[in-house]
């Protein structure tokens, strides 16, 4: 079974550019993450969709930083104009929430590095 | 303070020893526990929940005391294989649903023959 899908896996861009990270999550899942890792401060949570609907951005950094989810089966990521303290490792999870399961169990893609010159 | 806080290490350990991690959470109200590994410039992927019970998986043994905010991970017989960062995480639950994942910045282990 095809795991969570991301692309690119690496993207060098100079500042001012606008990104695009892309995610395909598992199939059947209704919930999707997108996290951001850095050494300073580690694995962050960006923003999450149930259902396509954002749930929570609180985690945006700032309004550079857009995400949509058109579909239960795509989302995207959008940087613009990027930074060089926005490169990271941006990952992107997926789960099925719901159903009064207590634990729903994310599964990450390989993730995107991003650089920012 | 931060939310879950781990030491960050290395711990480096021979073959066949017997390693332990702590974490400790802020929040009273997280629900759900879990140790995720992440191999070097991999994703973070679940090893384990953990119940308050206490839970085993082979060489694994997760704790949690709720009373301290407190989450451990042992692992015994350590093996060349288990090198990598373990990260701890907490969540709390929305409306019968997991919420977001807060991730400890986790702890690195460096096993050596």
């Amino acid at each position: 079974d095809a795991g969570v899908i991301q692309s690119p896996r690496h993207e060098v861009t100079e500042m001012g550019q606008e990104v695009t990270l892309r995610c395909k999550p598992i199939s059947g899942h209704n919930s999707l993450f997108w996290y951001r890792q850095t050494m300073m401060r580690g694995l962050e949570l960006l923003i999450y969709f149930n259902n396509n609907v954002p749930i929570d951005d609180s985690g945006m950094p700032e309004d550079r930083f857009s995400a949509k989810m058109p579909n239960a089966s795509f989302s995207t990521l959008k940087i613009q104009p990027s930074e060089p303290r926005d490169s990271a490792v941006y990952f992107c999870a997926s789960s099925f929430s719901g159903g009064g399961r207590s634990t729903d169990t994310q599964y990450f893609g390989p993730g995107t590095r991003l650089t920012v010159l | 303070r931060k939310e879950v806080e781990q030491d960050p290490g290395p711990f480096n350990v021979p073959e066949g020893a017997t390693v332990a991690f702590n974490c400790t959470y802020s929040n009273s109200a997280s629900q759900s526990f879990f140790w995720y590994r992440q191999d070097c410039r991999k994703e973070p992927k679940l090893l384990m929940s953990v119940y308050s019970s206490g839970n085993e998986d082979g060489r694994f043994t997760a704790q949690l005391n709720r009373a301290s905010q407190y989450i451990s991970l042992l692992i015994r017989d350590s093996k060349l294989s288990d090198s990598a960062t373990y990260l701890c995480v907490v969540t709390m639950i929305y409306g019968g649903s997991q919420g977001n994942l807060i991730f400890g910045k986790g702890t690195k282990l460096s096993v050596k023959p």
